[in-house]
């Protein structure tokens, strides 16, 4: 079992609509949960963080955590074409003493237009 | 406005040669690292550095080397360059001992050795 698994898609989803992206995690002692953006041919760009459980809210984007199902979600309100790329979970992981990141091999969001 | 600076954006090598990534940071941070990335496929940890003269290696098996003499500064170097290394290479810090904040990622060397 993978560290931390994304489906890995392409989500396809409509101009307008809202797209949910997924990712569980195994290590319960995980404490920080990231969401990044990676266009095609570009480096990753970090565009949610949450540390709790519940909602947190950044413009269109929602990320959501619940560390007792060990589940985190990201969601894209009012999905735009620009929307398209490939959304990366990470996670940080304290099971060893170096408390790397962990990433998942992503999700790719196709917003048709 | 990116803190972290890759250079070269884009190399061809002939196979056989030596090269060095380099990867260099303003933000004073003490963990950087290396990812190796083929196109639509995930990120390969290959290096990383807790601070000066600090270097592990990472999760992928990888046959460059890098150093840390300088805390903003994070070579990589491949003694002999091959097909194989035909790769995008990204470079990344972060501020916290226990990566509470995430990771900046450079823009990145896309290599190909020919």
């Amino acid at each position: 079992q993978k560290e931390v698994e994304q489906n890995s898609g392409p989500l396809s989803v409509p101009e307008g609509a809202i797209a949910s992206l997924n990712c569980t995690y195994s290590d319960r002692g995980s404490q920080s949960f990231f969401w990044y953006r990676q266009y095609s041919g570009k480096s990753p760009e970090l565009i949610m963080s949450i540390y709790s459980n519940g909602d947190k809210e950044d413009g269109r984007f929602t990320a959501q955590l619940n560390k007792a199902s060990q589940y985190v979600s990201l969601l894209i309100r009012d999905s735009q074409p620009s929307d398209s790329a490939t959304y990366l979970c990470a996670v940080n992981s304290p099971m060893d003493s170096s408390y790397k990141l962990i990433f998942g091999s992503g999700t790719r969001l196709l917003v048709r237009p | 406005e990116a803190d972290i600076y890759q250079t070269p954006r884009y190399l061809v090598i002939g196979t056989g040669k030596k090269i060095t990534l380099e990867c260099s940071q303003t933000m004073g941070h003490d963990k950087m690292y290396w990812y190796q990335q083929d196109p639509g496929m995930e990120l390969h940890l290959i290096h990383y550095s807790y601070g000066v003269n600090s270097t592990e290696k990472g999760d992928l098996s990888s046959e460059s080397t890098v150093s840390r003499i300088r805390t903003e500064h994070f070579p990589l170097t491949l003694e002999s360059a091959r097909p194989s290394h035909t790769s995008q290479y990204l470079c990344a810090s972060s501020d916290s001992p226990t990566g509470v904040n995430g990771y900046t990622f450079g823009s990145g060397t896309r290599l190909t050795v020919v």
